[in-house]
């Protein structure tokens, strides 16, 4: 299987700040990569597919890049909203997610 | 745009099996996959496996090859997923879900399983 790490496993900030969290698989899998933030008691929101393309509805402010083995989620400006946990998941082989970055208040 | 519903908790003994049925409306439910991904109290996202209804293809996480079983029931638009040799650390959130290529758009609403003696 397909090994995924995200860091930091805590990131604190405050509201305006610019957070980036990154994601590296143990193998390359050429962009298949996926973001998705969820809020306690709620299932998963899709962000972004295929490493950089945002979702419908989902704010500009967040972004993705990154290939092979190595991806990034930046928001660029961090609102009140978006304090949660973040998940990368990559989808070239099978599927394996990773272990989560929760976003919390500085 | 497909809606998933979800079966409702329970609770299993240590070595037994539990089976989530997951129903879909809106929608077609042969076009795409259904992966199952649990959560344990507190922790993160867990991919277990999928299916293909159109194809009945299952793929499986090696972590539950052999433990966890997939199917589908198009008659009446409905997932499951059965697993089995229960114990503690089975206890989590089951979500369905559906999207496209292993991209995850929709979710069901959870089903709790707790194992315990």
């Amino acid at each position: 299987d397909i090994q995924m790490t995200q860091s930091p496993s805590t990131l604190s900030a405050s509201v305006g700040d610019r957070v980036t969290i990154t994601c590296r698989a143990s193998q390359s899998i050429n962009g298949w990569l996926a973001w998705y933030q969820q809020k306690p008691g709620k299932a998963p929101k899709l962000l972004i597919q295929k490493a950089s393309n945002l979702e419908s509805g989902v704010p500009s402010r967040f972004s993705g890049s990154g290939s092979e083995t190595e991806f990034t989620l930046t928001i660029s400006s961090l609102q009140p909203d978006d304090f949660a946990t973040y998940y990368c998941q990559q989808y070239h082989t099978y599927s394996t997610f990773g272990p989560g970055t929760k976003v919390d208040f500085k | 745009q497909v809606q998933l519903v979800q079966s409702g908790a329970e609770v299993k003994k240590p070595g037994s099996s539990v089976k989530v049925s997951c129903k879909a409306s809106g929608g077609p439910f042969t076009s795409y996959g259904i992966p199952w991904v649990r959560q344990a109290p507190g922790q993160g996202l867990e991919w277990m496996g999928a299916i293909i209804p159109r194809t009945g293809t299952t793929i499986y996480a090696q972590k539950f090859e052999g433990r966890v079983t997939i199917t589908t029931d198009e008659s009446t638009t409905t997932a499951y997923m059965e697993l089995s040799s229960l114990r503690s650390n089975d206890t989590a959130i089951y979500y369905c879900a559906t999207g496209s290529r292993g991209v995850i758009n929709m979710w069901g609403q959870g089903t709790l399983v707790s194992v315990s003696s």
